[in-house]
Order: C-alpha cells, then sequence, then structure tokens
C-alpha cells in the first residue's frame, strides 16, 4: 500500500525560531500534497494543498509568510514554520495523493508531526 | 459546499458488541466518503471509501459502510468491536479538487 512519511515526528523549538518538517511519500508520485493542523482532540484543518512545481494555495485565514510550504519534487513536500511562537504549537499532518504508473492513489496520511514552541 | 457531520462525539460499547459510528453528509453531486481511523498521536490510517457501485463498502480491520442516498448517511459498522478498535474515528467527503473535509470525529471507547 501507498506509505507517507513525515519527519521530524517530535520537535521542540525555541519562540522566534523556524522549524522545517518534510513530508515524502515513499512508493508513488505525489501529484498533490496537503497540509492539515489538528488541535487536542478536534478535527483536521485543510492549511494548504501544493502541486508538484506551482506555488501551494492556501486556505482562507493560514498565513501563507508564516507556513511556508514547498513541493519541489513529485515525492517531498515541506512546511515551515517561521518565527514560531506558542500558539503554533499543533500537531501537523500531511497527506499525499497521486499515481504509479496505472494506480491512483486517494489521500494517504503521513503518522504527523508534534510541534512544541516554548 | 460539501460537509458531513457526526453527531457523537463518544461511542462505547462492550467488546463483542455491534459497533456504528454515525455520519450524515452534505454534498452537490455525487458524493465521494471516506472513513478514517486516528491512533493517538498518529496521523490518519483509510478505512474504507464510497465512490460508486455497492452501497455496502468493505474495508479494512472488518469495517464496513453503508451508504444511504435517501437519508444522506455513510455509517461505519463492526458487527463485532474489539478492544484495539478504541481510537478516533474521521468522516470525509472528497471535493472535486480532492480537498477533504472532515467530520468533527468521534471517539470509540470499547471496554473489556
Amino acid at each position: 500500500g501507498a506509505v507517507v512519511s513525515q519527519h521530524p515526528s517530535r520537535v521542540i523549538c525555541k519562540s522566534g525560531t523556524s522549524v522545517k518538517i518534510e513530508c515524502r511519500s515513499l512508493d508513488f508520485q505525489a501529484t498533490t500534497m496537503f497540509w492539515y493542523r489538528q488541535f487536542p482532540k478536534k478535527s483536521l484543518m485543510l492549511m494548504a494543498t501544493s502541486n508538484e512545481g506551482s506555488k501551494a494555495t492556501y486556505e482562507q485565514g493560514v498565513e501563507k509568510d508564516k507556513f511556508l510550504i514547498n513541493h519541489a519534487s513529485l515525492t517531498l513536500s515541506t512546511l515551515t514554520v517561521t518565527s514560531a511562537h506558542p500558539e503554533d504549537s499543533s500537531f501537523y499532518i500531511c497527506s499525499a495523493r497521486g499515481r504509479t504508473g496505472r494506480m491512483e492513489y486517494e489521500q494517504y496520511f503521513g503518522p504527523g508531526t508534534r510541534l512544541t514552541v516554548t | 459546499a460539501q460537509s458531513v457531520a457526526q453527531p457523537e462525539d463518544q461511542v462505547n460499547v462492550a467488546e463483542g458488541n455491534p459497533l456504528t459510528v454515525k455520519c450524515t453528509y452534505s454534498v452537490s453531486g455525487n458524493p465521494y466518503l471516506f472513513w478514517y481511523v486516528q491512533y493517538p498521536n498518529r496521523g490518519l490510517q483509510f478505512l474504507l471509501k464510497y465512490i460508486t457501485g455497492d452501497n455496502l463498502v468493505k474495508g479494512s480491520y472488518g469495517f464496513e459502510a453503508e451508504f444511504n442516498k435517501s437519508q444522506t448517511s455513510f455509517h461505519l459498522k463492526k458487527p463485532s468491536a474489539l478492544v484495539s478498535d478504541s481510537a478516533l474515528y474521521f468522516c470525509a467527503v472528497r471535493a472535486n479538487d480532492y480537498k477533504l473535509s472532515f467530520g468533527a470525529g468521534t471517539t470509540v471507547t470499547v471496554r473489556a
């Protein structure tokens, strides 16, 4: 089956620093990747959609200058939280959809990254 | 706009009993419906999806879901729940641009 990895799984950083989270599709080409944010015991909130080789599309209310998304290849997207503050502490989850050959893959989710900003 | 609703925050069942997690949907056009499960501090795992075809969809780990167009529902079911089924369950609907809209989630607790 399709596997999506995220790195790191957990990160603690100081307020004001930037943090990069990687999302990789391991066995299929991810034409589209999605980034979500999840608060404790809450649903997932879509932050942005990224297509390989083009700029990410951000959902309303999400600061594009704060949450930088890059989708440089068909297997890698990165989310950089710039000048992180404690209110950015959250669980960030990516998902990927795409294809390998004639096989289409619906959204498969990474294991998530727990970000804590102190 | 497409949306799903999960009317129950929590569902508690005894091990071995049937488990049902409810979901209703609101879409324009054909619905593309999904169920995912999330264990603590983990990402979402795909359980099953309905795109077209049979109204009863079978998925992973013994789960199934019944698509009911007249009631606009897509309830998740398992005939005999296990303690290991205790988790957070999300219903979702997919739009034409492949974006997923999630329900609020239902916490399932299966007691031994």
